[in-house]
């Protein structure tokens, strides 16, 4: 079993549905990051929160620390939203990541 | 403030040759992460170094991998005699703290032939 899972592993959408990313992790963390990735591409950090919520733009992420959960939600999604979306979460001194959730929105 | 840089950002090696990844922190920050990302898989930690100091290298293969981060210029991560196997996106990342907000290089892609 991964430290850190994501679901759904694929996701297709709409352009305009809103969208849920989960993560759930079991090891001990004091802070979380959101990122994304797009084909060959760098990797973009999205958030890294600790507690309760961050929103930026049309991106919102909740954490909730006792349940060891975390979503990441896009409101109103849009094409260039296609890319991978990955979890992260720091145990100790490094990064443990999710294997990412690969979503892909339609026009 | 230009970000984490990474160089090259394709490699191409033959088999049995050194390959030498560059990471330059952004401005400010000390601490320097290496992650290798092998073909459709996640990432996975390599090591983690603070200025002159290796302070976790557990995810580091114990032969042919090593990586530096001297008190001055990039931090160097580098592979002897890289066989297919070693093929991957290595991403470097960097903070300001230990645990804080990590902030993620291009990437060097090595393909070795």
């Amino acid at each position: 079993k991964n430290e850190v899972e994501q679901s759904p592993q694929n996701l297709t959408a709409q352009e305009g549905e809103f969208i849920t990313i989960n993560c759930s992790y079991s090891v001990g963390i004091s802070a979380l990051h959101w990122l994304q990735q797009h084909p060959g591409g760098g990797i973009v950090s999205l958030f890294m929160l600790s507690s309760g919520k961050k929103k930026h733009g049309r991106l919102i992420a909740t954490i909730n620390i006792q349940e060891k959960h975390s979503s990441l939600h896009i409101t109103a999604s849009h094409p260039r939203d296609s890319a991978v979306y990955i979890c992260a979460v720091w145990d100790t001194d490094k990064l443990i990541f999710g294997t990412g959730t690969r979503l892909q929105v339609f026009p | 403030n230009a970000g984490v840089m990474q160089n090259p950002r394709h490699l191409v090696r033959r088999r049995g040759q050194e390959a030498r990844l560059r990471c330059s922190p952004m401005k400010g920050h000390s601490h320097v992460y290496w992650y290798r990302q092998l073909p459709e898989e996640g990432l996975k930690f390599m090591v983690y170094l603070q200025k002159e100091n290796i302070i976790d290298e557990s995810g580091m293969p114990k032969e042919r991998f090593s990586a530096e981060f001297p008190k001055e210029g990039p931090s160097i991560l580098r592979i002897q005699q890289v066989v297919r196997g070693d093929s991957a996106a290595y991403f470097c990342a960097s903070s300001e703290q230990g645990v804080s907000e990590a902030f993620f290089g291009q990437g060097t892609r090595l393909t070795v032939v």
